[in-house]
């Protein structure tokens, strides 16, 4: 069984300031991992995934999350935030045809 | 071009009616999805098609039935709407379903409201 969990369901910064999304993992073979963002009254969008071809990965909007196996995590984080950041972020885990999403965590920024 | 598109984006009815959502997709996927999203934005898997072939049904109650008329093309009527029923439903997309990395595209989301 596979599962994911978002350490914080709420996470405030202060424009300009490091952002940091925690996800661990729990997974019996070796995972595919997600973040998607949220904005107000969206749809989900695919941030950024880890498909085992490198432990740091990049995604749009100057995010980046490694993959630590050892720890099996998969943080978020942006060197600077802006106030456009600000939205519901999920990280999920896939296997086959199902995927399990967190229960999210919603990041404010402060001006 | 909307990629997911659904209809209608509000919803809002009375409990004990039967109501409808559609979602269509254009990017050519094999594979389509529904979501529920309460209100403390935890989001679940409730149904997914391949190929208008039903793979995954996740514990949901009868009153949900999906329909696949064609793989763009996916479906959810409900009957009888209790007020648990109030959510976002989220339809969604990916190109096979059997990729583990596959990334899902979502549509805007459909708000229902049972009152």
């Amino acid at each position: 069984a596979q599962s994911v969990t978002q350490l914080g369901s709420h996470v405030s910064v202060s424009e300009g300031a490091l952002v940091l999304l925690r996800c661990n993992y729990s997974s019996s073979v070796p995972p595919y991992l997600f973040w998607y963002v949220q904005y107000p009254n969206q749809g989900l969008q695919l941030l950024l995934k880890y498909t085992s071809a490198a432990t740091l990965v990049k995604g749009i909007n100057g995010f980046e999350a490694e993959f630590k196996k050892s720890e099996t995590s998969f943080h978020l984080t942006k060197p600077s935030a802006h106030m456009s950041d600000a939205a519901e972020y999920f990280c999920a885990v896939t296997g086959g045809f199902k995927t399990i999403f967190g229960a999210g965590t919603r990041l404010f920024v402060k001006a | 071009d909307t990629a997911v598109s659904q209809t209608p984006k509000y919803l809002v009815t009375q409990m004990g009616n039967d109501k409808s959502i559609k979602c269509e997709q254009n990017l050519g996927h094999d594979t389509m999805y529904w979501y529920k999203q309460d209100s403390k934005k935890f989001l679940k898997i409730m149904f997914s098609y391949n190929n208008k072939e039903l793979i995954i049904n996740e514990t949901v109650p009868n009153r949900f039935s999906p329909k696949s008329p064609d793989k763009a093309h996916l479906n959810l009527h409900i009957n009888s709407l209790e007020l648990g029923d109030s959510a976002v439903y989220f339809c969604a997309s990916s190109l096979t379903g059997t990729g583990g990395e596959e990334t899902q595209y979502f549509g805007p989301g459909t708000r229902l409201l049972v009152l």
